[in-house]
């Protein structure tokens, strides 16, 4: 089917505000997983879901950071009280199950902060 | 902590030119994935290629191959007749057989000259 999809592609917030980004997984991918990537840099991982168990939330970088996948499929990475240091790509990522090496990206939200 | 180093920030070659992209990984376990992805402005990441650490041969798909030297911890990209849809940022990425993060390197920008 289609591909992974993430909206919006491009997010300006001024300091304060909460975001939430919305990540549209391969139809079927069981696996889900957010990565922070900062400009010239290479993505960080952030958390990981498996259905909608969310397993790994290790890589969040402050409790303003919360990620959701209630129905096992859409998930949502929302970020309270936005700081400059949060502007970065927003990558999601999905595969059919975590066994499986191969990960499906998305094209990404550019969140600024300003 | 596994980590992966791509000391070569920005490469150049002309069209047609064979192109090789640096990738060192650092790890105590002995059997693991490593990957290159390409990422083009429009910032989706795209699979190039991976390799299994078991494996001694080395990958290729079509113009991609790798140089894996395990011993050296070494995982080099070469790219045959390059062309000008080549250009993009090439990241080298390690994944853990007991883990479903990526680790990634930081990056190499490749241009190709017309």
């Amino acid at each position: 089917g289609a591909g992974v999809s993430q909206s919006p592609r491009y997010k300006v917030a001024k300091r304060g505000q909460d975001v939430a980004l919305r990540c549209d997984p391969i139809s079927g991918h069981v696996s889900l997983f957010w990565y922070q990537q900062a400009l010239g840099q290479g993505p960080e991982f952030l958390t990981y879901f498996q259905n909608e168990a969310q397993l790994d939330k290790s890589g969040l970088p402050s409790d303003r950071f919360f990620a959701e996948r209630p129905e096992g499929s859409v998930s949502t990475l929302k970020i309270q009280r936005t700081q400059q240091e949060d502007s970065a790509v927003y990558l999601c990522a999905s595969n059919l199950d975590s066994s499986i090496y191969e990960q499906y990206f998305g094209p990404g939200t550019r969140l600024t902060v300003t | 902590a596994q980590t992966v180093t791509q000391s070569q920030p920005e490469m150049s070659v002309q069209e047609a030119e064979t192109v090789t992209l640096s990738c060192t990984y650092d790890t105590s376990e002995s059997d693991y994935y490593l990957f290159w992805y390409k990422q083009p402005p429009s910032r989706q990441m795209i699979l190039v290629i991976r390799q299994e650490a078991y494996k001694q041969q080395n990958a290729t798909e079509n113009r991609f191959s790798v140089n894996f030297q395990k011993a050296a911890k070494s995982f080099s990209l070469k790219i045959s007749d390059s062309q000008l849809g080549d250009a993009a940022m090439y990241f080298c990425a390690y994944r853990s057989t007991s883990n479903y993060q990526l680790i990634w390197g930081a990056g190499t920008k490749l241009i190709i000259k017309p």
